[in-house]
């Protein structure tokens, strides 16, 4: 099983809200990651999980706040977001032996959109 | 920079033609991952290479992971529509720690 889930599918939210984007996987990866796609280009990295400790964030605004509950979960909080924020946020993770040489396996992303 | 250059950016052929993507790059990978992606929905991993020379054959999909590895290439064997899509490399720089480098993606067109 290489699955990775992701809820909602879709998301619709004004610049107020706040919002929350999961991510749940079971193949005893130790590394999640959360990834920014917008159309038409690659993924660019937000933050990668590491034994449950935040180990990279790229310089993401702090309107985004990632918590990892534990070893199976990742979530992304959204709160006051811009327009431009609006892509697709795919989750993904592999396992973390530090050799360089794990696989990542993306969810199926959530499709956001910041009215 | 660490880059990963992907070419064609577009492919438009013909059912049963061969077409070959390349990924290149001056830094070397422990590892490259190619996966394919449909609109709207996440990467699925086609195949992943690690050793240098490498070659993996996955059905009509023949990959080939450069001796140096610092390179790439898919190729796909009397194209079928249903291999239309977006076509992404990725590498893990060695020592890396877990942050993949991805090429800008081909997008494959195959007409009936």
């Amino acid at each position: 099983d290489t699955e990775v889930t992701q809820t909602p599918k879709h998301l619709v939210m004004g610049m107020t809200n706040k919002k929350s984007l999961k991510c749940e996987q079971h193949m005893g990866h130790r590394a999640m990651y959360w990834y920014k796609q917008k159309a038409k280009k690659p993924p660019e990295l937000m933050f990668v999980y590491s034994y449950e400790k935040l180990s990279i964030n790229e310089s993401v605004p702090s309107r985004f706040s990632p918590e990892c509950p534990n070893s199976s979960l990742l979530n992304l909080h959204l709160h006051a977001l811009q327009p431009e924020d609006s892509a697709l946020y795919l989750c993904a993770s592999s396992q973390d032996r530090s050799s360089g040489r794990e696989t990542q396996y993306f969810g199926p992303g959530t499709r956001l959109l910041v009215l | 920079t660490q880059l990963l250059e992907q070419s064609p950016q577009f492919l438009s052929i013909q059912e049963g033609e061969n077409l070959t993507v390349y990924c290149n790059s001056s830094s070397v990978f422990s590892s490259l991952q190619w996966y394919r992606q449909e609109p709207g929905e996440g990467p699925v991993l086609l195949v992943t290479v690690v050793t240098g020379g490498e070659v993996k054959k996955l059905k009509r999909l023949t990959f080939q992971f450069g001796d140096a590895r610092k390179d790439s290439s898919l190729h796909i064997t009397a194209a079928q529509p249903g291999d239309t899509g977006l076509y992404l490399c990725a590498g893990r720089i060695s020592g890396g720690y877990n942050k993949l480098i991805f090429g800008a993606g081909t997008r494959l067109a195959v007409h009936p």
